[in-house]
């Protein structure tokens, strides 16, 4: 059974298109996570949400827009998709916020073309 | 700016051998320090974390050890097995983990048999 899954594994689109990546965890966790890692390799945060709420937006363009319909999921909405938008997205999960380990999905590789 | 710095991209160790991967962090409110292991096409898995009130923590072959007045922090595997081969990321977060974890770029470690 996968704790944290994420689907599409890979989207490849067109500048300019909208798109979702959906998340899924059933560990019971609080909190899920959106993390992007670019060209440089660097795992970056993007979003965390507790209990369906909005705890943190790293400095993340609007047209990125989460959602969380309930605790166990978290989708990933990006609209007008730019070249620079190409990286692997990475949600994952944690019982609380922060402090405790992170599980992680298997990540989403993203191409704009 | 990296506030969390892996200066080496990769480590080639022999299998049976100790392999030392490095990490060293600018921020000197960082606290609270983990370590994840990745394979390829899988999200990043927890292996081993410290706080900074302590300067060791050990789980079976895997041992970090943290100098704060360096800031740096080191992950010991003792034997390498070839099944070690991954990119390892060293992550912190401050006000005792209840920040968002910033990771560094990876270390890739082959162990080779």
């Amino acid at each position: 059974d996968t704790a944290v899954s994420q689907t599409p594994k890979y989207l490849v689109t067109q500048m300019g298109n909208d798109k979702s990546i959906k998340c899924e965890q059933n560990l019971g966790h609080d909190t899920m996570y959106w993390y992007k890692q670019d060209s440089k390799k660097f795992l970056k945060i993007m979003f965390s949400y507790n209990n369906k709420e909005l705890i943190i937006n790293e400095t993340v363009p609007n047209r990125f827009s989460p959602k969380s319909p309930d605790k166990a999921h978290l989708n990933l909405h990006i609209n007008s998709l730019e070249l620079g938008d190409s990286a692997v997205y990475f949600c994952a999960s944690s019982l609380r916020t922060f402090k405790n380990i992170q599980y992680f999905g298997a990540g989403t590789r993203l191409s704009v073309l | 700016d990296q506030q969390v710095k892996q200066n080496s991209p990769s480590l080639s160790v022999q299998e049976g051998r100790i392999s030392i991967l490095n990490c060293d962090y600018t921020n000197s409110m960082f606290d609270y320090f983990l370590w994840y292991k990745k394979y390829p096409a899988e999200g990043p898995t927890f292996l081993i974390s410290i706080s900074s009130i302590k300067d060791k923590n050990e789980d079976g072959r895997f041992t970090v050890f943290l100098n704060k007045s360096a800031k740096h922090l080191s992950l010991h595997i003792v034997p390498s097995q070839p099944g070690d081969s991954a990119v390892y990321f060293c992550a912190a977060s401050s006000n005792s983990g209840n920040t968002p974890l910033v990771f560094g770029k990876g270390t890739r470690l082959s162990v080779i048999a």
